[in-house]
């Protein structure tokens, strides 16, 4: 039931783009993206509705297919202040805010 | 500010021993859950209040496990007869209009 995410790890250059995917056995009514930095709790940056409303505030952005139960996360340019690692989490059942966490993927910007 | 507190931010106990932690929403939250993450997972739903009703336990929660929530505003998280496997941040969050905030966590060191 744990969506799983791809990449499980990737580094980049300063300045270049990154997509991190998180796939759902589960239909999905919403996807929210977080961010965490080592020995840090995850930090919101975004949600996705279904009927493709976005909530979010960060400059970052990210895509929901409801038909395929899959979220996509989109970085763009990205600077050091973005390594970490990133979770998609999902909620199965509407309403709840019960969230299911992804595998992860760890983000490494190098200068 | 990240809108909750938690408090131990790090517990080292002894194997059998009981520990409790704290989680203290700032602000007035109907919904408080708890998660547990181990080293390069994703949290784990382990349960969640509405106001003071325990709504939802997960079977990662078992019988050594209790969570309050006696007026609606804190709550606590205690371990009875702790074992190494509950060597985890343990972490709060609250429900608001951007996904999770969480909590700084309770690092557990079981030894």
């Amino acid at each position: 039931q744990q969506p799983v995410q791809s990449p499980q790890a990737v580094i980049l250059r300063e300045g270049e783009d990154a997509v991190i995917n998180c796939s759902s056995s589960k239909a999905l009514y919403s996807v929210h993206w977080y961010r965490q930095k080592h020995g840090e709790a995850p930090v919101f940056l975004m949600i996705l509705l279904k009927g493709g409303e976005q909530k979010g505030h960060e400059k970052i952005s990210a895509s929901f297919n409801e038909k395929k139960q899959q979220s996509s996360l989109y970085l763009t340019a990205s600077q050091l202040s973005y390594s970490g690692t990133y979770f998609c989490g999902t909620e199965p059942i509407p309403g709840t805010y019960k969230y299911i966490f992804g595998t992860g993927t760890r983000l490494k910007v190098l200068a | 500010d990240t809108g909750v507190s938690q408090d131990p931010r790090h517990k080292i106990t002894k194997r059998g021993q009981n520990v409790t932690f704290r989680c203290d929403p700032i602000s007035e939250h109907n919904r408080l859950y708890w998660y547990r993450q181990t080293l390069g997972q994703g949290p784990e739903f382990l349960t969640y209040f509405q106001n003071e009703a325990q709504l939802e336990k997960s079977r990662l929660l078992s019988d050594r496990f209790s969570a309050e929530r006696p007026k609606g505003s804190f709550s606590t998280l205690e371990i009875q007869r702790t074992e190494q496997g509950d060597s985890a941040m343990y972490l709060c969050a609250l429900t608001g209009d951007y996904g999770y905030t969480f909590g700084s966590g309770t690092r557990l060191t079981v030894v």
